[in-house]
């Protein structure tokens, strides 16, 4: 599998429910990024997130890193119809690859019916 | 700020005919990416340019496609010939800074290949 997979690959919630979407990968990483991309848009960058650092915060988002485990979470709390888009996140694992760029996961296509 | 300006939006061609996409990336910025983007491959990144140098071009397929930077504030990518597998939605994005900082993506060009 890749490195920076999402899951779930679908949900969908009520407006006002939280949403929480999980990314996994298998290197160490410097930075893990998550993208909110809109239909037929340009990917967005919401968020960054180093490895000394295990939560962050970001108006109604608020992600967590577990390195241990090789994981993160997204979480979108208050859920509007406006934050209906796909969303991915990106690993730098430069550390262990070498390979400079981000490695973006398949992303997760969520759906908030108002 | 304008962002990222990529040209033609959408690009249909014929097999075989050479096509040429083009990007001018957000002023002050000096890392610049182009992405593919498929439902089966997902993103890709094909080529970074870090001050107008390509640093990382294991992405790009084969050599039907190139990419050049002449300046800070225009970059192409030429695929010739095209083909039908080539058909994707193709993402130019920048950063003030290197691969590992946030990326602004531009609006992608879909090109249909047939």
């Amino acid at each position: 599998s890749q490195q920076g997979e999402e899951d779930p690959q679908a949900l969908s919630i009520q407006e006002g429910e939280n949403a929480t979407m999980n990314c996994s990968y298998k290197t160490s990483i410097n930075n893990l990024q998550w993208y909110r991309q809109n239909s037929g848009r340009g990917l967005v960058h919401l968020i960054l997130i180093r490895s000394n650092e295990r939560e962050k915060h970001s108006g109604r988002l608020r992600v967590t890193l577990d390195t241990s485990k090789k994981s993160s979470s997204l979480l979108i709390t208050a859920s509007r119809a406006a934050d209906t888009a796909s969303y991915f996140c990106a690993t730098d694992a430069s550390r262990d690859t070498g390979r400079r760029a981000l490695t973006f996961g398949s992303g997760t296509r969520l759906q908030v019916q108002p | 700020d304008a962002g990222v300006i990529q040209s033609p939006r959408h690009e249909v061609t014929e097999m075989g005919q050479e096509v040429t996409l083009r990007c001018k990336p957000i002023s002050g910025h000096n890392s610049l990416f182009w992405y593919r983007q498929t439902m089966m491959r997902g993103l890709e990144l094909l080529i970074y340019f870090n001050n107008n140098v390509p640093i990382d071009d294991s992405g790009m397929p084969e050599d039907r496609f190139s990419a050049k930077m002449p300046n800070a504030s225009f970059s192409t990518l030429k695929i010739q010939p095209s083909e039908p597998r080539d058909s994707a939605v193709y993402f130019c994005a920048s950063s003030f800074g290197d691969f590992s900082y946030e990326q602004y993506f531009g609006p992608g060009t879909r090109l249909t290949v047939t």
